[in-house]
């Protein structure tokens, strides 16, 4: 069984400031990791993934994230947030092999002061 | 390349009524997904399909909630007879297969009266 936590449901970071989003997982196999972005009445879409290799994933528009085996966690970071920032992020997992599908957190709205 | 297209983009409908919703997937894809989305209960998965065969009808959303593949371009997904609780985001993804990305249409917003 899998299972993702996003501990903080709402967010606030000021324009031009550094921004972390937690994310802590739970998966008795390999997980393969990802975060996603939804813009207001869009779907989601990938910001960036992690398989295997450098812990330090880089991903679209500036993101980054960083897998922690030892701590079970993949926390996405940003050096400086701009006000198209602002949005819902999901992290997800899914196993390296079997049958269960991706699990997703329950999201974190990022609002972006200016 | 086109993306994943959902239609209609709002649907409202009576208690009672059946209504069904379209997505047809990005050209290629094995696997095509059918969620819900509410701000309580978050993503829930309906329906899995790979190569339009159906792998998963999502448990709970059994009794009223159909989806269907009859093509590897085109998914449907019925609910008969909604009630007020079907109020929700309904967003359609695709993807090459397991572990793969998934990307995902601009959804479907029920409202049901």
């Amino acid at each position: 069984a899998q299972s993702v936590t996003q501990p903080d449901a709402r967010v606030t970071v000021s324009e031009g400031a550094s921004l972390q989003l937690r994310c802590k997982y739970s998966s008795s196999v390999t997980p393969y990791l990802f975060w996603y972005v939804q813009y207001p009445r869009q779907g989601l879409q990938l910001l960036l993934k992690y398989y295997s290799g450098d812990p330090v994933v880089q991903g679209v528009n500036g993101f980054e994230a960083e897998f922690s085996k030892s701590n079970s966690s993949f926390h996405l970071r940003k050096a400086s947030v701009h006000w198209s920032d602002s949005a819902v992020y999901f992290c997800a997992v899914t196993p390296n092999y079997g049958n269960e599908k991706i699990t997703f957190g329950a999201g974190t709205k990022l609002t972006i002061k200016p | 390349d086109a993306g994943v297209t959902q239609t209609p983009r709002h649907e409202v409908a009576e208690k009672g009524q059946t209504i069904i919703l379209k997505c047809e997937p990005v050209s290629g894809h094995n696997d095509l997904f059918w969620y819900r989305q509410t701000k309580i209960q978050g993503l829930e998965l309906l329906s899995y399909f790979r190569s339009k065969s159906l792998m998963e009808d999502g448990g709970a959303f059994k009794d009223r909630f159909k989806a269907e593949m009859l093509n590897s371009s085109f998914s449907t997904l019925k609910i008969q007879p909604t009630e007020p609780k079907d109020s929700a985001v309904y967003l359609c993804a695709s993807s090459w297969g397991d572990a793969e990305t998934l990307y995902f249409g601009s959804g479907t917003r029920l409202t049901v009266l």
